[in-house]
């Protein structure tokens, strides 16, 4: 079983373009996470779909983050236009199950750079 | 709000030493709490978890109790290898935040041979 695949591994744009990483969750899962880690601090919620609804965007930090998931299957997380401070590693994870005893699967991670 | 402290790194030890990774954490209720790797390269792995008070997580030679009244939940490993190198994040998360992970900032650790 495939695990939870995100791409691009690595991206470098400038300030102000345009930047669309994706996550493929692992099939099945209904719910699909976003996070990110910003020049080495701790790693943050962005927001939660369950299926192709947004349960929860509250870790969102301004509207140039746009998450969709579109049939409730693989996940796009734009940013657009990109500023400096949002240089980190974005980090997708999927679950099965809604419950804390149920794990989340983490992706590998779009390191993003920002120029 | 939720919140997860853990110690600085980086952590080096020699191989065969013994590890502990602090952590403590900030909550309302009752969380359930976790332990990730990040292996070089590669995205976070589930270590180890305990979802009530005085529950012990264990996994691949790594050990970490759940204490409520320290409000912790410490790393230890009685004697690392080099493979253990990584950073180890500890979080929480609470049903009724849809499962959103809270993690604290990391630690690396580096086992020297």
């Amino acid at each position: 079983e495939a695990g939870v695949t995100q791409f691009p591994s690595h991206s470098v744009i400038e300030k102000g373009q345009t930047v669309t990483l994706r996550c493929d969750p692992i099939s099945g899962h209904d719910n699909l996470y976003w996070y990110r880690r910003v020049m080495g601090k701790e790693i943050k919620f962005l927001l939660h779909f369950v299926k192709e609804s947004k349960q929860d965007e509250s870790g969102m930090p301004n509207n140039r983050f746009l998450a969709e998931r579109t049939g409730g299957t693989y996940s796009t997380l734009k940013v657009q236009p990109a500023e400096l401070e949002d240089s980190g590693v974005y980090f997708c994870a999927s679950s099965q199950v809604l419950g804390s005893f149920y794990e989340q699967y983490f992706g590998p991670g779009t390191r993003l750079t920002v120029t | 709000g939720n919140s997860v402290t853990q110690m600085e790194g980086p952590v080096t030890l020699s191989e065969e030493a013994f590890l502990t990774i602090n952590c403590t954490y900030t909550a309302t209720g009752y969380p359930s709490l976790f332990w990730y790797v990040q292996y070089p390269g590669e995205g976070l792995q589930l270590l180890l978890k305990a979802t009530k008070a005085d529950d012990k997580g264990s996994n691949k030679g790594f050990e970490a109790t759940y204490r409520k009244e320290t409000t912790s939940f410490h790393l230890e490993k009685g004697s690392v290898q080099v493979s253990d190198s990584a950073v180890y994040f500890c979080a929480l998360t609470h049903n009724n935040a849809g499962n959103m992970l809270t993690f604290g900032g990391g630690t690396r650790l580096m086992v020297k041979p």
